[in-house]
């Protein structure tokens, strides 16, 4: 299964956007990348997945490189509530396991 | 909506005791569940897959006689761990999948602690 690397932290500002970004050198052309997040004791939220084109819905956008070896997950507007583990995901079409790798902690300063 | 449950959310129990946590999805029918184990300050592992009305699907390295899984309905899969020992003592949690191969949804966790 094709690795994701991303940062072990990031700290934002509340109220000003968020980039993390996510390195899948190996991807393949089916594979699409998805984005979750955890809160502490909680189980994964989805926020956003994609292919390759870019993609947006209410809660982020998601930044998909050309050559699809990278992505960035985009939070226009952090607020103290986004803090957490962000996941991004590699999974095959209609093999649809996750393996999670180790994430990104956003901490949202007020 | 699309919402799964773990009962119980947390549970104590002493060392050679089983115990069940049960995944429910509530509006939907789940073709596909999964089961992953969390640590503290660690990432989800992957445990199981688990299909309706099959034989669950274990990852390398989890002990299928430790870890019993029963999919017996779209709604319903229960992880049972026998025997359990303190080093069980971990953060579970399933997920669940409509026939979309790409989103899956996610319980709030079940935390096990062994005495």
């Amino acid at each position: 299964d094709a690795k994701t690397t991303q940062p072990n932290s990031m700290e934002s500002n509340e109220e000003e956007p968020v980039h993390l970004p996510c390195n899948h050198s190996t991807i393949s052309g089916t594979d699409y990348i998805h984005w979750y997040r955890q809160l502490p004791s909680q189980g994964p939220e989805y926020v956003i997945h994609g292919l390759t084109s870019n993609v947006n819905n209410r809660m982020a956008s998601l930044a998909i490189a050309e050559d699809r070896k990278s992505s960035t997950l985009i939070l226009h507007r952090a607020t103290l509530r986004d803090a957490a583990v962000y996941y991004c995901i590699l999974t095959r079409y209609n093999f649809n396991k996750f393996y999670f790798g180790s994430g990104t902690k956003l901490n949202v300063k007020p | 909506g699309a919402v799964v449950s773990q009962h119980p959310s947390r549970v104590i129990c002493k060392s050679g005791t089983s115990v069940k946590i049960e995944c429910r999805s509530l509006d939907f029918q789940a073709t596909t569940m999964f089961w992953y184990r969390q640590f503290p300050k660690q990432s989800l592992m992957l445990m199981a897959t688990s299909n309706e009305g099959s034989k669950a699907t274990y990852e390398q390295g989890v002990e299928k006689d430790k870890f019993l899984i029963n999919h017996a309905s779209l709604t319903l899969s229960t992880l049972t761990v026998t025997s359990a020992h303190p080093e069980d003592s971990s953060f579970y949690i399933c997920s669940a999948t409509k026939g979309r191969a790409d989103e899956q949804f996610f319980g709030p966790g079940t935390r096990l602690t062994v005495l």
